[in-house]
């Protein structure tokens, strides 16, 4: 079945070390989006990706760095300069970029920084 | 300024009863879609329904409508006959066509927490 597979669905790290969350798709969808979700809040775009060796900084970027380096594969790290790293981290992609595109997530990473 | 905004934080709803679930939304594009997404405990994100900004009738799937009311710049969500199961976090989202070209992804609302009584 086509889809789009995070992992892991849990993670905890310490304080000051960076952290890799994985994405992979095989939708063949070429564009590829991270979101953030804090209780009580709508999903942040982190960072966007529409083709393979091109991504864009989303609204919170800061703290964050991505790699596209295969179409099936948008990794997001997290680094320690991100303040508030606590999170539920949601992977995305769709066919398009179309206004009639949906987004088809993930089942999300829930990190835990202490 | 917000670009999605959902007024009701949570709402408890009797099993059985219809459900509206509000969304206005701000925009200068011409062309974009409105985009209803049902978050269980689970954290995966549903996709319900659809409804383009050229769109001339509301959009339905199955108990899911839109209520687009575009002079108004609403795009209301209703469940028909709610269900025990529907109980979950419910966002609206927008993704505009013009401006950035819609590359950007979907902008989201705060979302309406939604609890079925029995």
């Amino acid at each position: 079945d086509g889809g789009i597979t995070q992992s892991p669905k849990y993670l905890f790290r310490k304080e000051g070390q960076n952290v890799t969350l994985s994405c992979e798709q095989n939708l063949n969808h070429d564009a590829m989006y991270w979101y953030r979700q804090d209780p009580g809040q709508g999903l942040r775009l982190i960072y966007y990706s529409q083709i393979v060796n091109d991504f864009q900084k989303g609204d919170i970027a800061e703290g964050y760095s991505v790699s596209r380096e295969k179409k099936e594969s948008f990794p997001l790290t997290v680094t320690s300069a991100q303040k508030n790293p606590t999170a539920f981290y949601l992977c995305a992609s769709s066919p398009g970029t179309e206004e009639n595109s949906p987004l088809h997530f993930g089942n999300g990473t829930r990190l835990t920084v202490t | 300024a917000q670009k999605i905004t959902q007024t009701q934080p949570g709402m408890f709803v009797q099993e059985k009863e219809a459900v509206t679930l509000d969304c206005t939304y701000d925009t200068s594009d011409p062309s974009y879609g409105l985009f209803w997404y049902k978050q269980p405990s689970s954290g995966e994100m549903i996709f319900l329904i659809y409804q383009g900004s050229y769109d001339q009738q509301n959009a339905t799937e199955g108990r899911y409508s839109l209520n687009f009311q575009k002079a108004r710049k609403s795009a209301n969500l209703v469940i028909s006959a709610s269900q025990l199961g529907d109980s979950a976090m419910y966002f609206c989202a927008m993704r505009e066509g013009y401006s950035g070209g819609g590359a950007d992804g979907l902008t989201f609302g705060k979302g309406t927490h939604l609890i079925i009584q029995p």
